[in-house]
């Protein structure tokens, strides 16, 4: 099984800042990777997969990176709607899927 | 619009089973591969519980609840199923379903499995 290992835990931002999150996968997982953003009480939402395609209807602020074992999504000029949990997941070697434990994007 | 709509959650004793069910609309349903996913309350990531192919053929399960539960699916009434069985305290969790097999594009708002005495 891959582990994801997502860091940091926590990240606090203020608003119109950027954030830089990271994700590394325990193997290879080439470039198939995504990243999702969960507010409190709603489901994930699908922002980037393929390492670095946007989701339909994902603002151009977002953008990922990486391939491999390294991996990176960046948010540009964070909007208040934008502090969440954001996971990364691999699909490369399934089952079984695995998320990383998430970072936190908090407001400073 | 693509919706997905989970029900049949509850609360339920330990060793007991439900049937969770996920109706999808805004998309050709046969055509994709779904996937359920739960997560405990306030704690941490999603975590994968099972896959199923577009025709049902194909099934795939996590290690975690092999054997008690079974996915499957109707493709006229556009439903995907779980059939959750010998429940245990740790299988409480929100549940949700998914559409795709890899990076899951949409996701249903969940239902609320609680296993309790």
């Amino acid at each position: 099984e891959i582990v994801m290992t997502q860091s940091p835990a926590t990240l606090s931002v203020s608003p119109g800042e950027s954030a830089t999150l990271s994700c590394r996968a325990s193997q290879s997982v080439r470039t198939k990777l995504a990243w999702y953003q969960q507010t409190p009480g709603q489901a994930p939402r699908l922002l980037i997969y393929s390492a670095s395609t946007r989701a339909t209807g994902v603002p151009g602020r977002f953008s990922g990176s990486g391939s491999g074992t390294d991996f990176t999504l960046t948010i540009s000029s964070l909007q208040s709607e934008d502090f969440a949990v954001y996971y990364c997941q691999q699909y490369n070697n399934w089952p079984p899927l695995t998320f990383g434990g998430g970072t936190k994007v908090e407001i400073k | 619009e693509v919706q997905l709509l989970e029900s049949g959650g509850g609360l339920v004793q330990p060793g007991g089973s439900l049937r969770l069910s996920c109706v999808a609309s805004g998309f050709t349903f046969a055509n994709s591969g779904m996937t359920w996913f739960r997560q405990a309350p306030g704690k941490g990531p999603p975590e994968w519980v099972s896959s199923i192919t577009d025709s049902g053929g194909v099934t795939y399960y996590a290690d975690s609840i092999k054997g008690r539960f079974t996915i499957s699916r109707d493709n006229f009434r556009n439903t995907l199923y779980l059939q959750v069985t010998g429940l245990r305290d740790e299988d409480t969790a929100v549940y949700y379903c998914a559409k795709g097999r890899w990076a899951q594009d949409y996701w249903g708002q969940g239902t609320l499995v609680t296993v309790s005495s």
